[in-house]
């Protein structure tokens, strides 16, 4: 089966940083994207990795291993408004996106 | 401002009655989506249109139907639904379906079946 790991809640302090890890298990993979949503709000999409490696913007940077079915979203300088959902999916083989359960990201001062 | 619009916002309905919800996009996308977005599990891929036709159905019950009029407007049609059935709605487009793009999501809409 599909599926896809991480964890479902992260505490962390403004200013500091965070990693949130995703797992997973595809039929086939066609890319790694990791969205953000507020509470009662839309996702709304952060990054994309297709290829193994470090991609950077701004604050935010997402690493992928296909070899590892791995990737982690790294938030730097944590702002208050940083706490939110952090939602991982894969592409499959049929362009399909395969979601993780998201992971609640709580940030204290 | 995503460009998606969903209405109604929030929406209570007793299991005998039926009610729709709307999605628009505004982005000249030509695939659209409906997904279930339950509390503490992955988003659930419900139906799939792309140039109006329908490309996906992940086994959801006849209860929901849904409608492509037009590349931009999509439509779930509720009936006889089941206390279960409370979730968050989302609708999502993007600008194909074999390539990797992203996926722009409206805002949703809050369900809740008493």
């Amino acid at each position: 089966g599909q599926n896809i790991d991480q964890p479902t809640e992260m505490t962390a302090t403004e200013g500091a940083i965070v990693q949130i890890n995703c797992t997973y298990q595809t039929s086939g993979f066609n890319g790694l994207f990791w969205y953000q949503q507020h509470a009662g709000e839309a996702p709304t999409f952060l990054s994309y990795n297709v290829l193994d490696g470090l991609e950077e913007k701004g604050r935010f940077s997402s690493f992928l291993s296909r070899s590892k079915g791995y990737s982690y979203l790294l938030l730097k300088e944590l702002q208050m408004k940083d706490s939110a959902s952090y939602l991982c999916a894969v592409q499959d083989s049929n362009y399909q996106l395969i979601w993780g359960a998201g992971t609640k990201l709580i940030i204290k001062p | 401002e995503t460009g998606v619009t969903q209405t109604p916002r929030h929406l209570v309905m007793g299991m005998t009655n039926k009610k729709s919800l709307k999605c628009e996009q505004h982005l000249g996308h030509n695939a659209m989506y409906w997904y279930k977005q339950s509390a503490k599990k992955p988003l659930e891929l419900m139906f799939v249109y792309n140039f109006k036709e329908q490309t996906e159905n992940n086994s959801v019950p006849s209860r929901f139907s849904p409608e492509c009029p037009n590349s931009s407007h999509l439509f779930l049609h509720l009936h006889t639904l089941q206390p279960e059935d409370s979730a968050l709605y989302l609708c999502a487009s993007s600008p194909g379906l074999a390539e990797s793009y992203e996926q722009y999501f409206g805002p949703g809409t809050r369900l809740t079946v008493t």
